[in-house]
């Protein structure tokens, strides 16, 4: 159980554009889920906390005009990458927790490799 | 403030050696839960274990095996009888009663297991 899908696992785009990532939770219903970020050799970075049917709540740093995120339902999350540079190129990783509790296990998809050009 | 320390930055051993990720940690919440995942070279991070405050047994499954101390504030991760299998980056995480659900993550170990 507890499985949570990411989509696409790899996207190479040109610079200007914009690239979506889809989180899915598969197997249960997620309150909460997580957008990270994590450059090569380093820890995870939190770019956004995401509850069904609200705002996303967007760390310190992170622009949210930049990071669009939609959680549309109790299973799907979505992050756009609006304009997209070089420097945005990343490993991004989704998390799905089923509840917003203190100590609620995060569970992780496999992550979207994103290269831009 | 929340804070997870994994002074071991890499480590290598070599096949069916044991060997010990260590994992300290800094919080204000007396309750609060310690987490320890394992991220592949494939990218996803695998869910390895959760342990809440008040729960200080250790716990065993197969290989792996945790030892929480709070006197130390320390969380450590013993894998007995490497694999090559089991190289890959191992994070500790915190999640303290305050912050919900969010974590907190140490800055990795990297294991890497020569056959």
């Amino acid at each position: 159980g507890a499985v949570v899908s990411q989509h696409p696992s790899r996207v190479i785009c040109k610079s200007g554009t914009s690239v979506k990532i889809e989180c899915r939770s598969l197997d249960f219903q997620a309150t909460t889920m997580f957008w990270y970020r994590q450059f090569p050799k380093q820890s995870l970075m939190l770019m956004a906390t995401s509850n069904e049917g609200s705002k996303a709540t967007y760390e310190q740093g992170v622009e949210k005009d930049k990071f669009l995120i939609n959680h549309a339902s109790l299973t799907l999350s979505t992050l756009t990458v609006t304009s997209a540079h070089p420097e945005d190129s990343s490993f991004y990783i989704c998390s799905a927790s089923g509840g917003q509790g203190p100590g609620e296990t995060q569970y992780f998809g496999p992550g979207t490799r994103l290269l831009v050009l | 403030a929340q804070k997870v320390t994994q002074a071991q930055t890499e480590i290598s051993v070599v096949e069916k050696e044991d060997v010990t990720l260590d994992c300290v940690y800094e919080t204000r919440d007396t309750t609060y839960y310690l987490f320890w995942y394992k991220q592949p070279p494939s990218g996803e991070l695998v869910f390895l274990i959760r342990r809440n405050s008040f729960d200080e047994q250790n716990e065993i499954s197969g290989r792996y095996s945790w030892n929480f101390q709070k006197s130390t504030s320390s969380f450590n991760f013993t894998i007995t009888a490497s694999q090559v299998v089991d190289s890959a980056v191992y994070f500790c995480a915190l999640s303290g009663w305050n912050a919900g659900n969010m974590l907190t993550f140490g800055g990795g170990t990297r294991l890497m297991v020569k056959p």
